[in-house]
Protein backbone atom coordinates (compact mmCIF):
# COMPACT_ATOMS: atom_id res chain seq x y z
CA UNK A 1 0.00 0.00 0.00
CA UNK A 2 0.93 3.68 0.15
CA UNK A 3 2.72 4.96 3.05
CA UNK A 4 5.66 7.11 4.23
CA UNK A 5 7.98 6.12 6.73
CA UNK A 6 9.82 9.27 8.92
CA UNK A 7 13.03 9.10 11.21
CA UNK A 8 11.95 8.52 14.40
CA UNK A 9 12.45 11.53 17.07
CA UNK A 10 13.43 13.74 18.93
CA UNK A 11 15.64 15.07 17.24
CA UNK A 12 18.19 17.56 19.51
CA UNK A 13 20.19 20.12 18.09
CA UNK A 14 22.04 23.23 19.08
CA UNK A 15 21.42 26.47 17.94
CA UNK A 16 23.04 27.01 14.24
CA UNK A 17 23.46 22.97 13.71
CA UNK A 18 22.13 21.19 10.36
CA UNK A 19 19.25 19.40 9.52
CA UNK A 20 18.17 16.29 8.57
CA UNK A 21 15.08 14.36 8.97
CA UNK A 22 14.65 11.21 6.71
CA UNK A 23 11.44 10.67 4.85
CA UNK A 24 10.92 7.58 2.50
CA UNK A 25 8.12 6.58 0.89
CA UNK A 26 6.13 4.10 -0.84
CA UNK A 27 3.37 4.33 -3.65
CA UNK A 28 1.84 3.42 -6.35
CA UNK A 29 2.09 6.00 -9.29
CA UNK A 30 3.82 9.10 -8.84
CA UNK A 31 2.93 10.81 -6.18
CA UNK A 32 3.26 14.91 -5.08
CA UNK A 33 5.35 15.20 -1.83
CA UNK A 34 5.04 17.54 1.20
CA UNK A 35 6.76 18.58 4.22
CA UNK A 36 3.87 19.67 6.51
CA UNK A 37 5.33 21.60 10.35
CA UNK A 38 3.38 22.25 13.88
CA UNK A 39 4.52 24.50 16.11
CA UNK A 40 3.12 23.72 19.62
CA UNK A 41 -0.43 24.08 20.20
CA UNK A 42 -0.89 25.31 16.61
CA UNK A 43 -2.00 23.43 13.14
CA UNK A 44 0.06 21.94 10.31
CA UNK A 45 1.19 24.25 8.37
CA UNK A 46 2.22 23.36 4.64
CA UNK A 47 6.39 23.83 5.14
CA UNK A 48 7.29 23.28 1.00
CA UNK A 49 5.76 20.50 -1.83
CA UNK A 50 7.80 19.01 -4.72
CA UNK A 51 5.14 17.45 -7.75
CA UNK A 52 7.51 15.61 -9.49
CA UNK A 53 11.17 13.57 -9.96
CA UNK A 54 14.17 15.69 -9.03
CA UNK A 55 11.94 18.80 -8.24
CA UNK A 56 12.93 20.75 -5.15
CA UNK A 57 11.00 22.28 -2.57
CA UNK A 58 12.15 24.88 -0.59
CA UNK A 59 10.91 27.44 2.74
CA UNK A 60 12.46 29.33 5.37
CA UNK A 61 15.38 27.74 4.86
CA UNK A 62 14.35 24.48 4.51
CA UNK A 63 14.76 22.52 1.24
CA UNK A 64 13.25 19.15 0.30
CA UNK A 65 14.50 17.24 -3.14
CA UNK A 66 11.92 14.48 -4.70
CA UNK A 67 14.26 11.21 -5.65
CA UNK A 68 12.50 9.10 -7.07
CA UNK A 69 15.31 6.53 -7.17
CA UNK A 70 15.38 6.40 -3.74
CA UNK A 71 12.12 7.00 -2.94
CA UNK A 72 12.76 10.04 -0.87
CA UNK A 73 11.95 13.64 0.12
CA UNK A 74 14.54 14.17 3.34
CA UNK A 75 14.32 17.77 4.93
CA UNK A 76 17.36 19.85 5.83
CA UNK A 77 18.10 23.27 6.49
CA UNK A 78 21.93 24.62 7.13
CA UNK A 79 21.25 26.43 10.47
CA UNK A 80 18.85 25.64 12.53
CA UNK A 81 16.87 28.39 15.24
CA UNK A 82 15.13 28.03 18.46
CA UNK A 83 12.27 29.20 16.63
CA UNK A 84 12.42 25.93 14.16
CA UNK A 85 11.35 23.46 17.33
CA UNK A 86 8.06 21.61 16.14
CA UNK A 87 6.87 18.34 14.81
CA UNK A 88 7.72 17.97 11.14
CA UNK A 89 5.19 15.35 8.97
CA UNK A 90 5.94 14.26 5.43
CA UNK A 91 3.40 13.73 3.86
CA UNK A 92 2.48 12.18 -0.04
CA UNK A 93 -0.67 12.05 -2.07
CA UNK A 94 -1.41 10.42 -5.32
CA UNK A 95 -4.48 12.67 -6.76
CA UNK A 96 -1.65 15.41 -8.06
CA UNK A 97 -2.80 17.55 -5.81
CA UNK A 98 -3.72 17.73 -2.02
CA UNK A 99 -6.59 15.56 -1.92
CA UNK A 100 -6.33 11.91 0.01
CA UNK A 101 -2.98 13.22 2.26
CA UNK A 102 -0.94 10.22 3.45
CA UNK A 103 1.05 11.49 6.54
CA UNK A 104 4.40 9.98 8.28
CA UNK A 105 4.19 9.86 12.25
CA UNK A 106 6.03 13.03 12.48
CA UNK A 107 9.34 13.56 13.81
CA UNK A 108 9.93 16.39 16.79
CA UNK A 109 12.71 18.64 16.53
CA UNK A 110 14.09 20.34 19.61
CA UNK A 111 16.22 23.23 19.40
CA UNK A 112 18.30 24.46 22.51
CA UNK A 113 20.44 27.79 22.60
CA UNK B 1 -7.92 36.30 7.30
CA UNK B 2 -9.12 34.03 10.34
CA UNK B 3 -7.97 30.36 10.10
CA UNK B 4 -9.63 27.15 10.59
CA UNK B 5 -11.34 27.15 14.20
CA UNK B 6 -12.04 24.28 16.41
CA UNK B 7 -13.59 23.94 19.63
CA UNK B 8 -13.53 22.96 22.25
CA UNK B 9 -9.54 23.00 22.47
CA UNK B 10 -9.56 19.99 25.20
CA UNK B 11 -12.00 17.59 26.19
CA UNK B 12 -12.31 14.92 29.23
CA UNK B 13 -15.02 12.17 29.31
CA UNK B 14 -15.83 8.94 30.67
CA UNK B 15 -15.91 6.09 28.33
CA UNK B 16 -19.68 5.42 27.27
CA UNK B 17 -20.48 9.29 26.93
CA UNK B 18 -21.30 10.86 23.66
CA UNK B 19 -18.92 13.90 22.42
CA UNK B 20 -18.86 16.72 20.20
CA UNK B 21 -16.63 18.29 18.26
CA UNK B 22 -17.06 21.57 15.84
CA UNK B 23 -15.29 23.38 13.19
CA UNK B 24 -15.71 26.49 11.49
CA UNK B 25 -13.61 26.76 8.19
CA UNK B 26 -11.98 29.62 6.16
CA UNK B 27 -14.81 31.79 4.83
CA UNK B 28 -15.46 30.37 1.38
CA UNK B 29 -13.46 26.95 1.18
CA UNK B 30 -15.79 24.36 0.10
CA UNK B 31 -14.13 21.09 0.87
CA UNK B 32 -14.13 20.61 5.02
CA UNK B 33 -11.77 17.42 6.02
CA UNK B 34 -11.86 16.01 9.35
CA UNK B 35 -8.70 13.94 10.81
CA UNK B 36 -8.07 11.42 13.52
CA UNK B 37 -4.54 11.69 14.98
CA UNK B 38 -3.22 9.48 17.24
CA UNK B 39 -0.74 9.70 19.66
CA UNK B 40 2.56 9.63 18.02
CA UNK B 41 1.16 9.03 14.21
CA UNK B 42 0.04 11.21 11.27
CA UNK B 43 -3.36 12.44 10.61
CA UNK B 44 -5.37 10.04 8.92
CA UNK B 45 -8.69 11.12 6.89
CA UNK B 46 -11.60 10.54 8.44
CA UNK B 47 -14.42 12.10 6.28
CA UNK B 48 -14.73 14.64 3.19
CA UNK B 49 -16.79 17.28 2.76
CA UNK B 50 -17.44 19.02 -0.91
CA UNK B 51 -20.02 21.35 0.47
CA UNK B 52 -23.00 19.80 2.16
CA UNK B 53 -21.96 16.64 0.63
CA UNK B 54 -19.56 13.76 2.53
CA UNK B 55 -17.62 12.63 -1.02
CA UNK B 56 -15.12 10.13 0.77
CA UNK B 57 -16.51 8.86 4.49
CA UNK B 58 -14.52 5.54 3.83
CA UNK B 59 -12.48 5.52 6.41
CA UNK B 60 -15.21 6.87 9.42
CA UNK B 61 -16.49 4.01 11.83
CA UNK B 62 -20.08 4.69 11.22
CA UNK B 63 -21.00 2.43 14.19
CA UNK B 64 -20.19 4.97 17.13
CA UNK B 65 -19.09 8.05 14.64
CA UNK B 66 -21.38 10.54 12.81
CA UNK B 67 -20.95 14.20 10.95
CA UNK B 68 -23.13 16.39 9.58
CA UNK B 69 -21.79 19.95 7.56
CA UNK B 70 -25.25 21.53 7.50
CA UNK B 71 -25.29 24.87 4.91
CA UNK B 72 -21.78 23.52 4.14
CA UNK B 73 -19.86 25.95 6.44
CA UNK B 74 -19.53 24.78 9.81
CA UNK B 75 -19.27 21.20 10.54
CA UNK B 76 -19.51 18.78 13.57
CA UNK B 77 -18.40 14.97 14.45
CA UNK B 78 -19.98 13.42 16.72
CA UNK B 79 -19.03 10.25 19.01
CA UNK B 80 -21.40 7.71 20.36
CA UNK B 81 -20.47 5.86 23.00
CA UNK B 82 -17.15 7.36 22.77
CA UNK B 83 -14.54 4.06 24.10
CA UNK B 84 -11.08 4.55 25.45
CA UNK B 85 -9.23 4.09 21.92
CA UNK B 86 -11.30 7.13 20.93
CA UNK B 87 -8.54 9.49 23.09
CA UNK B 88 -6.69 11.12 20.23
CA UNK B 89 -6.29 14.43 18.66
CA UNK B 90 -8.91 15.63 16.30
CA UNK B 91 -8.06 18.08 13.20
CA UNK B 92 -10.28 19.79 11.12
CA UNK B 93 -8.86 21.10 7.56
CA UNK B 94 -10.70 23.21 4.80
CA UNK B 95 -9.87 23.78 1.27
CA UNK B 96 -10.93 26.17 -1.04
CA UNK B 97 -12.35 23.21 -3.22
CA UNK B 98 -10.85 19.63 -3.84
CA UNK B 99 -7.37 19.40 -4.44
CA UNK B 100 -6.57 22.55 -3.06
CA UNK B 101 -3.64 23.51 -0.51
CA UNK B 102 -5.34 22.44 2.82
CA UNK B 103 -5.49 24.52 6.21
CA UNK B 104 -5.30 22.66 9.56
CA UNK B 105 -7.39 24.40 12.60
CA UNK B 106 -5.44 23.17 15.85
CA UNK B 107 -7.31 20.28 16.69
CA UNK B 108 -9.44 19.14 19.90
CA UNK B 109 -7.47 16.63 22.22
CA UNK B 110 -10.32 14.46 23.30
CA UNK B 111 -9.08 11.82 26.43
CA UNK B 112 -11.96 9.38 27.59
CA UNK B 113 -11.29 7.89 30.67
Amino acid sequence: GNSVTQMEGPVTLSEEAFLTINCTYTATGYPSLFWYVQYPGEGLQLLLKATKADDKGSNKGFEATYRKETTSFHLEKGSVQVSDSAVYFCALSLSGGYNKLIFGAGTRLAVHP
Amino acid sequence: EAGVVQSPRYKIIEKKQPVAFWCNPISGHNTLYWYLQNLGQGPELLIRYENEEAVDDSQLPKDRFSAERLKGVDSTLKIQPAELGDSAVYLCASSSRTGAEQYFGPGTRLTVT
